[in-house]
Parts: C-alpha cells; sequence; structure tokens
C-alpha cells in the first residue's frame, strides 16, 4: 500500500489566499484525522472523520477552516482567509477503526 | 481529559549507549499508549502501541515500551542506540470512545558518535 498521501508538500501563500489541503487516506480505513503541527502548540487535533461523516471538530477554527470527506477515498482541508499564523505542518492520518493510526509525509505551509 | 508529559525536551546519547525516554500520561482508565517518530522533515512513523495484556511491548527498530499502571508511564527503551535513531520522539495517549490521539511534546534525540 502507497500509504496516506498528502498534497502539496509544501505550499507557499500569502495572507488572504485560500489554501487547499488534500488527503487520500489507506484503502479501506474508515477514520481520517486532520492534525496540525507547530512549535508553540505541538501536535494538535484539528477534525476527524468516521465513515465520511465529521466526529469532532472542536479544534479547528471553524470561521476560516473548513474540512469535507466527500467520499471514503479523498479529505481536503481548505483555509480562506489565510493568516501568518496558519503557517504550520499539517498532517493527515487515516485508521481502520480508530485505534492505530497512520501518518501521511504532511503539507508544510506558509502563509507570508 | 487526557494528557500527556514528556520531560525531556532533548536527549543526547552516545551510539551505541542505551536509552530511555520518558512518557506519563493521565487518564482515569486504560489508555490506549502509543510512540511515534519523527525525523526531519518527515511525518510520523508508529514505532509501538499497547492496548491490553502484557505491559512490556516490541515495536519496530528494536524499541520496546514499558506500561507501568501505578506510575501512569509507558517509557520507551533501546539496548543499543544507533546514529539513524536520532530524530524526535512522540508519545500519545488515545482514549475512550474519542479516538483522536493527544500527543505529548516530543523528545528530540541526538546521537554522537
Amino acid at each position: 500500500d502507497a500509504g496516506v498521501i498528502q498534497s502539496p508538500r509544501h505550499e507557499v501563500t500569502e495572507m488572504g489566499q485560500e489554501v487547499t489541503l488534500r488527503c487520500k487516506p489507506i484503502s479501506g480505513h474508515d477514520y481520517l484525522f486532520w492534525y496540525r503541527q507547530t512549535m508553540m502548540q505541538g501536535l494538535e487535533l484539528l477534525v476527524y472523520f468516521n465513515n465520511k461523516a465529521v466526529m469532532d471538530d472542536s479544534g479547528m477554527p471553524k470561521d476560516r477552516f473548513s474540512a469535507k470527506m466527500p467520499n471514503a477515498s479523498f479529505s481536503t482541508l481548505k483555509i480562506q482567509p489565510s493568516e501568518p499564523r496558519d503557517s504550520a505542518v499539517y498532517f493527515c492520518a487515516s485508521s481502520p477503526g480508530g485505534e492505530t493510526q497512520y501518518f501521511g509525509p504532511g503539507t508544510r505551509l506558509l502563509v507570508l | 481529559a487526557q494528557s500527556v508529559t514528556q520531560p525531556d525536551i532533548h536527549i543526547t546519547v552516545s551510539e551505541g549507549a542505551s536509552l530511555e525516554l520518558r512518557c506519563n500520561y493521565s487518564y482515569g482508565a486504560t489508555p490506549y499508549l502509543f510512540w511515534y517518530v519523527q525525523s526531519p522533515g518527515q511525518g510520523l512513523q508508529l514505532l509501538l502501541k499497547y492496548f491490553s495484556g502484557d505491559t512490556l511491548v516490541q515495536g519496530i527498530k528494536g524499541f520496546e515500551a514499558e506500561f507501568k499502571r501505578s506510575q501512569s508511564s509507558f517509557n520507551l527503551r533501546k539496548p543499543s542506540v544507533h546514529w539513524s535513531d536520532a530524530a524526535e520522539y512522540f508519545c500519545a495517549v488515545g482514549a475512550g470512545g474519542r479516538r483522536a490521539l493527544t500527543f505529548g511534546s516530543g523528545t528530540r534525540l541526538q546521537v554522537q558518535p
């Protein structure tokens, strides 16, 4: 299996622009997680899905962030408008059953 | 809510020496416990996990960890460190119906030749 696939791997954008991060989970995994990693906050959960339904989005700033999972093999995390404080590494992880999570390589986002 | 503490921000060991990375968790029941490793610029790779049963678990790359309920700890060990083990190590806890993991702040391991 190819593992969790994330794109793009690097993104540089200007403040106010829309950013879309993409994730393809491991086939057959019914849980998908989006985490954000920063020096100050470490790894923190933004949102997670079970069978394409949002289960917990309490960590996600809903005024500018939105997450979708239109089908079992694809998810997006959108930031609009982006701000410099959104600069971070965004990880997608998937899990068969929710316990053990397998992480993608991450998307490094820099908002200028 | 669960929490994880990794008291050592940075550890330096000599190649061939033994290693122990500390992890303490806070959770009322038996948690699911994990250790992940992150090399620079890379994602997180699962080293090992504990759900139940034998409190000493073996992982990949020669790592092991021991769950001690009385100390709320899940320390990671390796008998002989290799230069390629230099990375950041994260302890994580999963608990109850909430599937998301809570991560510690990480321990950066440096290996001296």
